[in-house]
């Protein structure tokens, strides 16, 4: 399976404080993606990269910054993180186009 | 814009049952229809998937036909296995003018197999 690691895999903090959630893959694929998964929502892409330092928004951008400034590491930023981001948060990643997107383990983060 | 509906859940059955996990969908265009499954602690996988109208996807006994006419792309297995419970997640795909494909997911169908 492809090499895709987030770290960390849980996290507590409070809120309005900055969250960095970061994801690794070691497959060298061009694509990469952040979702959020919620009860009744199922997943939601937030950000996804096409390349590096090329990004654009998902379904669900509001509150959230994406950097990719290599090709294996994909940044999650929560500038001021509040409580309706709590959720667990998966990264993709994709080699070509009719290639399948790979998953991370998740990351479940909780804003007090 | 695009979406899709699955089947509420959770289903549990009894193993060596017949399986069936309803997904319709609304899309413009002509997408590519995916079954992902989730077990446990995990990521998701993808189970199979279909390009165009009339594929049928399989993998590990579960099938699913992509129909236009009902836009609908159910999965299906014939005898299931405790092994199998997880959730089940239908999507569809959306090109991106980058040369990918973006993702929209149903809720998800958590499936539960009692030996």
């Amino acid at each position: 399976d492809a090499g895709i690691t987030q770290s960390p895999r849980h996290k507590v903090t409070e809120t309005g404080t900055p969250v960095t959630l970061r994801c690794h893959q070691t497959e060298n694929h061009r694509y990469m993606y952040w979702y959020r998964q919620d009860p009744g929502h199922g997943l939601r892409l937030i950000h996804y990269s096409y390349g590096v330092k090329d990004t654009d928004k998902g379904e669900v951008s509001d509150g959230y910054s994406v950097s990719r400034s290599k090709t294996e590491d994909f940044l999650l930023t929560l500038e001021s993180a509040t409580s309706s981001q709590t959720s667990v948060y998966f990264c993709a990643s994709q080699g070509g186009s009719n290639q399948p997107q790979h998953f991370g383990d998740g990351t479940r983060l909780s804003i007090l | 814009g695009d979406s899709v509906t699955q089947m509420e859940g959770p289903v549990t059955l009894s193993e060596e049952a017949f399986l069936t996990i309803n997904c319709t969908y609304t899309a413009t265009g002509y997408p590519s229809l995916f079954w992902y499954v989730q077990y446990p602690g995990e990521g998701l996988q993808l189970l199979l998937k279909a390009t165009k109208a009339d594929d049928k996807g399989s993998n590990k006994g579960f099938e699913a036909t992509y129909r236009k006419e009902t836009t609908s792309f159910h999965l299906e297995k014939g005898s299931v296995q405790v092994s199998d419970s997880a959730v089940y997640f239908c999507a569809l795909s959306d090109r991106t003018n980058f040369g990918n494909e973006k993702l929209t997911f149903g809720t998800g169908t958590r499936l539960t197999i009692i030996p």
